[in-house]
Order: structure tokens, then sequence, then C-alpha cells
């Protein structure tokens, strides 16, 4: 159980453009979802925190009108990164937390790996 | 401040070496859980264990054992006759209910590298 996918799992995009990542909680209920992203050897690094039906919380530096998230249902939320460009390069993980009770872990997607030219 | 160290930023052994990875956490809530996962090469991270703040049991999963100990705020990790596929990075992490958030703070892991 608690499963988490994410689509797709890697994509090329030309700078200027933007790109969607899903996030989909497969087996469970997800009121809270986590926008992580992840450049080459660093940890990762919380972007956003989504509940469903509100809007998302974003960390300090984060450019909300940039990375845009929309958690519109208890098993999907979208990270769209709008007019990417190449220092957006990175790779994107997606979790989600059941909401369940008071479940303190998270369950991780495989990750979008993010490449713009 | 809420803060997860691992100190060892790259460790490299010989295949069948036990290793230890170090974790410390610094955190104000009384209840809290504490996390390993590990990154190979693709990219998923792989959960290993959680541990919540009220068992400090330590945990045997075949060849990884995992030291818990509230006194010097440590959750330590051992794999024991390591193998070329443990080969990754490490990555510790604490979950509190902050806020209702339950976020997670990240190490910033340690790579492992296996040599045959």
């Amino acid at each position: 159980g608690a499963v988490v996918s994410q689509h797709p799992s890697w994509v090329i995009c030309k700078s200027g453009t933007s790109v969607k990542i899903e996030c989909r909680s497969l087996d469970f209920q997800a009121t809270t979802m986590f926008w992580y992203r992840q450049f080459p050897k660093q940890s990762l690094m919380l972007m956003a925190t989504s509940n469903e039906g509100s809007k998302a919380t974003y960390e300090q530096g984060v450019e909300k009108d940039k990375f845009l998230i929309n958690h519109a249902s208890l098993t999907l939320s979208t990270l769209t990164v709008t007019s990417a460009h190449p220092e957006d390069s990175s790779f994107y993980i997606c979790s989600a937390r059941d909401g369940q009770g008071a479940s303190y872990e998270q369950y991780f997607g495989p990750g979008t790996r993010l490449t713009v030219t | 401040a809420q803060k997860v160290t691992q100190a060892q930023t790259e460790i490299s052994v010989v295949e069948k070496e036990d290793v230890t990875l170090d974790c410390v956490y610094e955190t104000r809530d009384t209840t809290y859980y504490l996390f390993w996962y590990k990154q190979p090469p693709s990219g998923e991270l792989v959960f290993l264990i959680r541990r919540n703040s009220f068992d400090e049991q330590n945990e045997i999963s075949g060849r990884y054992s995992w030291n818990f100990q509230k006194s010097t705020s440590s959750f330590n990790f051992t794999i024991t006759a390591s193998q070329v596929v443990d080969s990754a990075v490490y990555f510790c992490a604490l979950s509190e209910a902050h806020k209702g958030t339950y976020k997670y703070i990240f190490g910033t892991g340690t790579r492992l590298k296996v040599l045959a």
C-alpha cells in the first residue's frame, strides 16, 4: 500500500515554455502533498506544502508565480513550472501524507527529472 | 530549531566491511518521528525505517540495524557486511507535527560507496 506515482518520469522542454508534473496517491487519500526539488549531490529541498482544496504554502525563497501548485482532489496534485529556464533543471519529487489520523510519514513518488534547454 | 545533521558527506568502504552512518537531530517537540531513506542512482527514495520518539528499542533488519538514543539525539544506521548494491546516498529525516504540517527535515545525506 501507500504508493505515490509521478508523471512524467523525465521531461525535456525549451526555455520559456511551461511544464506540468502530476503526483498521484494510488491507494490512499492524501490530504497533504509536498513538493521537493533536488539539485545534483544535494539534499531534498522542500518547495511547498499543499492541502486539498486550499492554496499551497510555499517555503521562503520559492516563487509561487513560477511554481504553480494545484491540489484539486485527495489523490492528485500538480506542479507547473511556468516559463522554465535552464536553472529550473532539477529533480522534482512529490510526497503525500495519508489523511487518516495524525500520520507523520510521507510517501514519496519516484521523481521527475526536468531538463530545460 | 529543528535540524538534522549528517556529518559524513561521503564514506568509502570495501565490500564486507561494516559501516555506520551517523545522524544527529534537534527538536523541541516531545513527539516526533525519525526516518532513514536510501536513494540509489535512479533517484527514487527507498524507505528503510521509521521510528517514533517513544520507542528507543534498537532494530535489526537483515544486515541493517539502527541505534536510537534520545540522550544524545542520535539515530545511527549500521550496515553489516556491506555489499556493492548498498552504494547509494542515505538520508536521515525528522518529522514533527509543526503547526499540523508534518514537514520533513532532511539531513544533507551521506554518500556511501562500497568497493568490490
